[in-house]
């Protein structure tokens, strides 16, 4: 099946430090990837849209030059986390579509997450 | 995007069968259904989809009646290991992005 990792899966980093979360598709070209951010007990919540080639699409309320989104190729989309402060620790998923397997549905495959903790 | 609703919250009993329905009443016409069940700390994992009236697979059945405005994920005799947070999503390719409701936390008890 198709499977997407992310790396590291879990960082700590320092208050005003930067960092990058990686997301691959490991078995399938995906050209359409999304990352989530997750806090304890809640759902995810959507904070953008990665398109390869081309410009991050985010989600209202998400700060575009705080969560900078590359999307470089068609099996890998970096997610970096700038001036990270405390109130940015959190659990981060991607997932990625196989528009080779796309039936119309819409279907994704998940990473397993990166938790972030910031200091 | 149509917008999920779930129970907040079931509790099981191992080998019981659970159903779980999830309301989504302004679905659109290519729309289709699909759950999605997720462990603390991991990444959702899929585990069934569909359009109209039944499919199932290794792991669970799901019931979509003719109207669709609802659906019902079964997971036929539950285990410990079936703990967990299950979500209901719609949407389509075309609809691109998908919304995450609030999700069912299933907890199977010995």
């Amino acid at each position: 099946g198709a499977v997407v990792s992310q790396h590291p899966s879990r960082v700590i980093c320092k208050s005003g430090t930067s960092v990058k979360i990686e997301c691959r598709s490991l078995d399938f070209q995906a050209t359409t990837m999304f990352w989530y951010r997750q806090f304890p007990k809640q759902s995810l919540m959507l904070m953008a849209t990665s398109n390869e080639g081309s410009k991050a699409t985010y989600e209202q309320g998400v700060e575009k030059d705080k969560f900078l989104i590359n999307h470089a190729s068609l099996t890998l989309s970096t997610l970096t986390v700038t001036s990270a402060h405390p109130e940015d620790s959190s659990f981060y998923i991607c997932s990625a579509r196989d528009g080779s397997r796309d039936i119309g549905s819409g279907e994704q495959y998940f990473g397993p997450g990166t938790r972030l903790t910031v200091t | 995007l149509a917008k999920t609703t779930q129970p907040i919250s079931m509790d099981s009993y191992e080998g019981q069968e659970v159903n779980i329905t999830c309301s989504h009443n302004n679905i659109a016409t290519n729309d289709y259904i699909t759950w999605y069940q997720q462990f603390p700390s991991q990444g959702p994992r899929f585990i069934i989809q569909g359009y109209k009236t039944k499919v199932t697979n290794e792991v669970a059945s799901l019931f979509i009646p003719a109207d669709r405005k609802s659906s019902t994920l079964s997971l036929p005799r539950v285990s410990l290991s079936d703990t967990a947070v299950y979500y209901c999503l719609t949407g389509n390719t075309g609809g691109f992005k998908t919304i995450f409701g609030a999700g069912t936390r299933l907890f199977v008890k010995a």
